[in-house]
């Protein structure tokens, strides 16, 4: 198995653009989370998702960030408009179940200029 | 509140000594509580995980760690530590009563010198 797959790698934008990072679970996963690693806040879950469905999207910082996931093969983490306090690393992250080890992804390296 | 703390941001350790990063945690139930390592520039690598069971649990790269409920502590250790352990270690707590999330520690980042 690939393990779980995030593109873009790094993306550099301007304050005000819109960002979209995506992710691909491990096939079979039911579980899928987003996370925000910065020095200051350290690791920080964003939302996850069971089975397609948000569950706890309490981590989401503001209504600027918002998470789809379309089929279980697939999500997306939005930024619109994205400012350059959002500059992080983001990871996206899969289980087999609740109880389970998740699996993290490569992360995505945001610049907001 | 569920929460893990990872008392010391770093811990220097000479090749071939024993290694000890700490973690305590806090939560409401039974815990289930994980080890996480993380190389510069890539994405937390699971190490291990306490659900039940043994409280000295195995897990990759030689690494262990024991679990002390009297003293909420889940310590990992590793018998003799090698150059290639340098890295920043994460321990995780969740609460089984609270579904999938995990509440990460801050972090100890572990320098071994030759």
């Amino acid at each position: 198995d690939a393990g779980v797959i995030q593109s873009p790698r790094h993306e550099v934008t301007e304050m005000g653009q819109e960002v979209t990072l995506r992710c691909k679970p491990i096939s079979g996963h039911d579980y899928l989370f987003w996370y925000r690693q910065t020095m200051m806040r350290g690791l920080e879950l964003l939302i996850y998702f069971n089975n397609n469905v948000p569950i706890d999207d309490s981590g989401m910082p503001e209504d600027r960030f918002s998470a789809k996931m379309p089929n279980a093969s697939f999500s997306t983490l939005k930024i619109q408009p994205s400012e350059p306090r959002d500059s992080a690393v983001y990871f996206c992250a899969s289980s087999l179940e609740s109880y389970n080890e998740q699996f993290f992804g490569p992360g995505t390296r945001l610049t907001v200029l | 509140a569920q929460s893990v703390a990872q008392p010391e941001d770093q811990v220097n350790v000479a090749e071939g000594n024993p290694l000890t990063v700490k973690c305590t945690y806090s939560v409401s139930g039974n815990p289930y509580l994980f080890w996480y390592v993380q190389y510069p520039n890539r994405g937390l690598q699971f190490l291990l995980k306490y659900i039940t069971g043994d409280n000295l649990v195995k897990g990759s790269y030689g690494f262990e760690a024991e679990f002390n409920k009297s003293q909420t502590s889940f310590h990992l250790k590793k018998p003799s530590a090698l150059v290639s352990d340098s890295a920043l270690y994460f321990c995780a707590v969740r609460d089984y009563n609270q579904g999938g999330k995990l509440i990460f520690g801050q972090g100890t980042e572990l320098s071994v010198k030759p």
